[in-house]
């Protein structure tokens, strides 16, 4: 079993409709991360959370939230979604006692039409 | 702030040959560098890392040199297999643990 799942793995929303990727994990891990993808632009920071009660800003949070419901679950939220929102998501989470590596979900690829 | 500036693909490669992907980046301080991998259809995981100035990091038969005096940490391997074929990211981390990406450089290996 994967240590980091993430649901769903493939999504076909419209324009405007409200959509949540949830993300779960076994590693035990505190730290939890939403990154999403787009060729040519490599992986890019939306959320973070340190703990249940730690969340912050990446660098592009507009247009998204997030709700970290457990130390284990970490799920990202498109309130209206628009088709620039079309791109790959990824779920991640780290443990900075040793040494901060990322592991990372499969990946949810999300379709805005 | 940090960034990543990692060679454009995509890379054609015969079996055998010698890949090497140039990244050069931009931090304040000293960050922690990074090579992950992307096989198809799956997330990124990490291929090797280095975290001080003059480290070497080295996993299946990659590597690559942390240089500060060039700010930069290519990757390299000197013969290649189909089962290299991958996107490969380089990232960097400051001392909180946020990395920041390359843009990803695509590496297709035929038999």
């Amino acid at each position: 079993d994967a240590d980091v799942t993430q649901t769903p793995r493939n999504r076909i929303t419209k324009t405007g409709k409200r959509i949540m990727l949830e993300c779960s994990q076994t590693k035990g891990h505190d730290r939890m991360y939403w990154y999403r993808q787009d060729p040519g632009l490599g992986l890019r920071l939306i959320y973070y959370s340190f703990d249940v009660k730690d969340i912050n800003k990446g660098e592009i949070s507009d247009g998204y939230s997030v709700s970290r419901q457990a130390q284990a679950k970490f799920s990202l939220s498109l309130e209206s979604a628009i088709p620039n929102q079309t791109a790959l998501y990824f779920c991640a989470t780290s443990d900075p006692r040793r040494g901060g590596t990322l592991h990372f979900g499969n990946g949810t690829r999300l379709t805005v039409t | 702030g940090n960034s990543v500036t990692q060679m454009e693909g995509p890379v054609t490669l015969s079996e055998e040959a010698f890949l090497t992907i140039n990244c050069t980046y931009t931090a304040t301080g000293y960050p922690s560098l990074f090579w992950y991998v992307q096989y198809p259809g799956e997330g990124l995981q990490l291929l090797l890392k280095a975290t001080k100035a003059d480290d070497k990091g080295s996993n299946k038969g990659f590597e690559a040199t942390y240089r500060k005096e060039t700010t930069s940490f290519h990757l390299e391997k000197g013969s290649v297999q189909v089962s290299d074929s991958a996107v490969y990211f380089c990232a960097l981390s400051d001392n909180d643990y946020k990395l920041s990406f390359g843009a990803g450089t695509t590496v297709t290996v035929r038999a």
